[in-house]
């Protein structure tokens, strides 16, 4: 069965500091992993994603992540935070489904606060 | 590319009224589209997964009758709300598919829901 567990409901980081946002997960098949971001009131948008070919993964706004499969982790970070990067970050796990399409599996998400 | 939209971003209803509200693939077709709810704070949770012409599949412990969706087109999904109370108060946020694509959903900016 997948699931995705997010560790840490709350980050709070320096401006400038590293970032980093745990993501462990379980998959009976080979996992495709997400990243989203979610700003207040708005929808989620892709940060970046892991399908099987690079385990070093880049996404938008200077994130990155890397699939461990030894660990069953999936773990966001970004060398630098900003404070535009203050959001609710969720790690997603697909599900693949007959007839072709899949479900997203979603951590309950890490509220990243950035402060001076 | 990838625009998913929703309309309306906010409503406010009175309880017992019905709600519609609009998922739209601006610039792709979707074959699939999700429908999700998030509760103040906590993660998507997903209500049902629609494919176009044919009945949505809702997901355990959603009310069939009382969460109507229809997906007529390859661009258009609509969630239905009947009978709201004030339980039904929520971010409901859709998602779409396009066909070929076994990897990502697109999602829209969500809907704020009131229900007084």
């Amino acid at each position: 069965a997948q699931s995705v567990t997010q560790l840490g409901s709350h980050v709070s980081v320096s401006e400038g500091a590293l970032v980093l946002l745990r993501c462990n997960y379980s998959s009976s098949v080979p996992p495709y992993l997400f990243w989203y971001v979610q700003y207040p009131n708005q929808g989620l948008q892709l940060l970046l994603k892991y399908t099987s070919a690079a385990t070093l993964v880049k996404g938008i706004n200077g994130f990155e992540a890397e699939f461990k499969k030894s660990e069953t982790s999936f773990h966001l970070t970004k060398p630098s935070a900003h404070m535009s990067d203050a959001a609710e970050y969720f790690c997603a796990v697909r599900l693949p489904l007959s007839g072709g399409y899949n479900k997203l599996i979603f951590g309950a998400g890490t509220r990243l606060a950035v402060h001076p | 590319g990838a625009v998913v939209s929703q309309h309306p971003s906010r409503v406010i209803c009175k309880s017992g009224t019905s709600v519609k509200i609009e998922c739209r693939s601006l610039d792709f077709q979707a074959t699939t589209m999700f429908w999700y709810r998030q509760f103040p704070k906590q993660s998507l949770m997903l209500m049902a997964t629609s494919n176009e012409g044919s009945k949505a599949t809702y997901e355990q412990g959603v009310e069939k009758d009382k969460f109507l969706i229809n997906h007529a087109s390859l661009t258009l999904s609509t969630l239905t709300v009947t009978s709201a109370h004030p339980e039904d108060s929520s971010f409901y946020i859709c998602s779409a598919q396009p066909p070929g694509t076994y990897n990502e959903q697109f999602f829209g900016p969500g809907t704020r829901l009131t229900v007084l």
